[in-house]
């Protein structure tokens, strides 16, 4: 058990079903990550959360829509996907150093929830 | 049509051996590194870490070397057993905020 949790696990949606996913983290930590883990490609970083703050959004297609209501929870809102979204989506979380980021940070992950999309 | 999935180099020991697990990272800027384990239905569970001052650290039957010379990493597992078939991934901070960047994985598998 890592402190961080995904709900659901498993989760199978039709292109234009609405869902979302929930992360919560009982860490304390500042910082909140979504990562995709696909079978055809390695760990990719989605968004950054920093203080409840968006740092970062890695390209990702606007069918993606995160929210970080607090420090301790993270969503990802998902509508009209496709059958290629299908994946792990995983949830991390950090401590970042006051100074906005520090080179120590490790994250912790959650479970993930496995994603299909038909 | 059915996805192909990705490749992953593949270790296989025999119980009791030692594993080696090796990575190559490609910023010379990285200060920071990590291994985590991915069993199967599971997320990452972070491993060890080590920073870049330093070129070696131990935990409990894990050793992680660093040559920042080569941008080289391994993760040294004593007496591997069949609990630690799993995939690891190392992961390295590039100093340029909180982001990690993660290789593609090594799969271990430990025959009894």
């Amino acid at each position: 058990e890592t402190g961080v949790t995904q709900t659901p696990r498993h989760l199978v949606m039709g292109m234009t079903n609405k869902k979302s996913l929930k992360c919560e983290q009982h860490l304390g930590h500042n910082a909140m990550y979504w990562y995709k883990q696909s079978a055809k490609k390695p760990l990719e970083l989605m968004f950054v959360y920093n203080f409840k703050e968006q740092t970062e959004n890695n390209s990702v297609p606007s069918r993606f829509s995160p929210e970080c209501p607090n420090s301790s929870h993270l969503f990802l809102h998902l509508h009209t996907l496709q059958p290629e979204d299908s994946a792990l989506y995983l949830c991390a979380s950090s401590q970042v150093g006051l100074a906005g980021g520090g080179s120590t940070d490790t994250q912790y992950f959650g479970p993930g929830t496995r994603l299909t999309v038909l | 049509g059915e996805s192909v999935g990705l490749h992953l180099p593949t270790l296989s020991v025999q119980e009791g051996d030692n594993s080696i697990i090796n990575c190559a990272y490609s910023n010379s800027a990285s200060d920071y590194f990590i291994w985590y384990k991915q069993e199967s239905g599971k997320g990452p569970q972070f491993i060890i870490d080590i920073r870049s001052n330093m070129d070696k650290r131990q935990g409990q039957r894990v050793t992680v070397l660093l040559n920042k010379t080569v941008k080289h990493l391994s993760l040294q597992i004593a007496a591997t057993q069949p609990g630690d078939s799993a995939v690891y991934f190392c992961a390295e901070n590039n100093n340029a905020g909180n982001m990690l960047t993660f290789g593609g994985g090594t799969r271990l598998m430990v025959k009894p």
